[in-house]
């Protein structure tokens, strides 16, 4: 059972343009949803987290939009630019000691310049 | 530098051998964890341990014995290599009692089993 579910796998997007990834989890306990971003050769690297109490959260380019009822999350790379080129996984958990982070599945962008 | 390290970067070895992979982390966190990266980058999380204590252990074959001798430090040993076992582990840790719950995770280790 996959509990978080990441869509499109992969995304082409043009320099300047918006690159917009969706997830949609099951679990209804999970109250922490980050954002990973992960170059090749790389650990994940945390980029941007939400807590379900807020339904935007804005960081430079980069914003989560979290629709609690329909238990969907969403990243939003403004102006996106050739350097933005990795991996993206969205995550959720239950912020507590003994739980862990399930991760999406990824989606893999370019940014063609 | 703070950070999560660990050891080896690359690991290349032969079916049935037995190896040990290293983290160190100098965060100050309470929980570490392991997560395995399959060829499609799938990210699985295999075990964690809050303060020396196992929390989670997902349904990993027992080849794997993770040990954590204090809570800086999670190594994770593999007996019997098989070719299935061969992706990309990579350690993190966090700190779940505070606002900044995000993990850090090391560059990985590349294990490939032939």
């Amino acid at each position: 059972q996959q509990q978080v579910k990441q869509s499109p796998q992969s995304l082409i997007v043009q320099k300047g343009g918006i690159s917009i990834i969706n997830c949609a989890y099951e679990n209804t306990a999970f109250d922490y949803f980050p954002w990973y971003q992960q170059f090749p050769g790389k650990g994940p690297a945390l980029l941007i987290a939400i807590r379900p109490d807020v339904s935007e959260k804005k960081e430079g380019r980069f914003t989560i939009s979290f629709n609690k009822s329909a238990k969907q999350f969403s990243l939003h790379i403004m102006d996106s630019q050739p350097g933005d080129s990795a991996t993206y996984f969205c995550a959720a958990s239950m912020a507590q000691a003994g739980t862990a982070l399930i991760f999406g599945k990824g989606t893999t962008l370019s940014v063609s310049s | 530098d703070t950070a999560v390290s660990q050891t080896p970067k690359y690991l290349v070895t032969q079916m049935g051998n037995d190896k040990s992979i290293k983290c160190e982390q100098n965060l100050g966190h309470d929980t570490m964890y392991w997560y395995k990266q399959d060829s499609k980058k799938f990210l699985k999380i295999m075990f964690s341990y809050n303060n020396k204590e196992l929390i989670i252990n997902e349904t990993v074959p027992n080849r794997f014995s993770p040990k954590s001798p204090d809570k800086a430090h999670l190594n994770l040993h593999i007996n019997s290599l098989e070719l299935g076992d061969s992706a990309v582990y990579f350690c993190a840790s966090s700190q779940p009692s505070t606002a900044n719950y995000g993990y850090t995770f090391g560059s990985g280790t590349r294990l490939t089993v032939v």
